[in-house]
């Protein structure tokens, strides 16, 4: 199992530029989200999904959509990006479950926005 | 939402030395969880904690939940240069939405 892929690693934006940053995960899990981590900041939830075909917004959403059509895969689109949108962005997926379970991260994408 | 703030932000220690974040709420918290991000990773699960009173043993390191469910600590005895990183707890909440805290970034000198 290559667990939760996340690519591309590193991306520098210019301000108004769109992209798709992918998340894929093999452990066939339920739930899957994206946060954002700003430096000596904890992460922060920007979009979250506990199934396919179902999304939600958590606490950051505002720039960024999403969309869940398989299981597997869970990409962050920023429509139009701004310097504010520069960070590190986790995907994470978990198997779900009502009293909660771990959430396995991916190595993460280290985006510029100039 | 419910939040949780983690002290301190940062501690520097010698090797060898014990090390303890802690993890407070204002609120009831169902449950807490534990990560560790060494630096340029990304989160690594730990443990989870639910019930009041709960104490939880990993080789050197000790998880606790309060009794009122409002704090957890993590400490550490003896530590050593792999400990080197950023200690998260979190709120694991409806549909696995995680909270962090802002994390612990523990640093120790050989």
């Amino acid at each position: 199992n290559a667990g939760v892929t996340q690519t591309p690693k590193f991306q520098v934006l210019k301000t108004g530029q769109s992209m798709t940053l992918q998340c894929a995960q093999d452990m066939n899990h339920e739930y899957m989200s994206w946060y954002r981590q700003d430096p000596g900041m904890g992460l922060r939830l920007i979009h979250y999904s506990v199934g396919a075909g179902i999304t939600d917004q958590g606490e950051v959403p505002n720039g960024y959509n999403v969309s869940r059509s398989t299981t597997e895969d869970f990409p962050l689109r920023l429509l139009s990006a701004a310097p504010s949108q520069t960070s590190v962005y986790f995907c994470a997926s978990s198997p779900g479950g009502i009293m909660g379970t771990e959430a396995f991260f991916g190595q993460g994408t280290r985006l510029t926005v100039v | 939402g419910q939040q949780v703030m983690q002290i301190p932000q940062y501690q520097h220690v010698q090797e060898g030395e014990d090390f303890t974040t802690y993890c407070n709420s204002s609120t009831t918290l169902s449950n807490i969880q534990w990560y560790k991000q060494r630096p340029g990773g990304h989160p690594v699960f730990l443990i989870q904690l639910v019930k009041s009173g709960e104490v939880k043993k990993q080789k050197r390191l000790t998880f606790q939940f309060g009794e009122a469910k409002k704090n957890s600590s993590l400490h550490i005895t003896a530590t050593q240069t792999t400990d080197v990183g950023t200690y998260f707890c979190a709120l694991n909440n409806a549909g696995n939405m995680l909270t962090f805290g802002g994390g612990t970034r523990l640093m120790v000198k050989p």
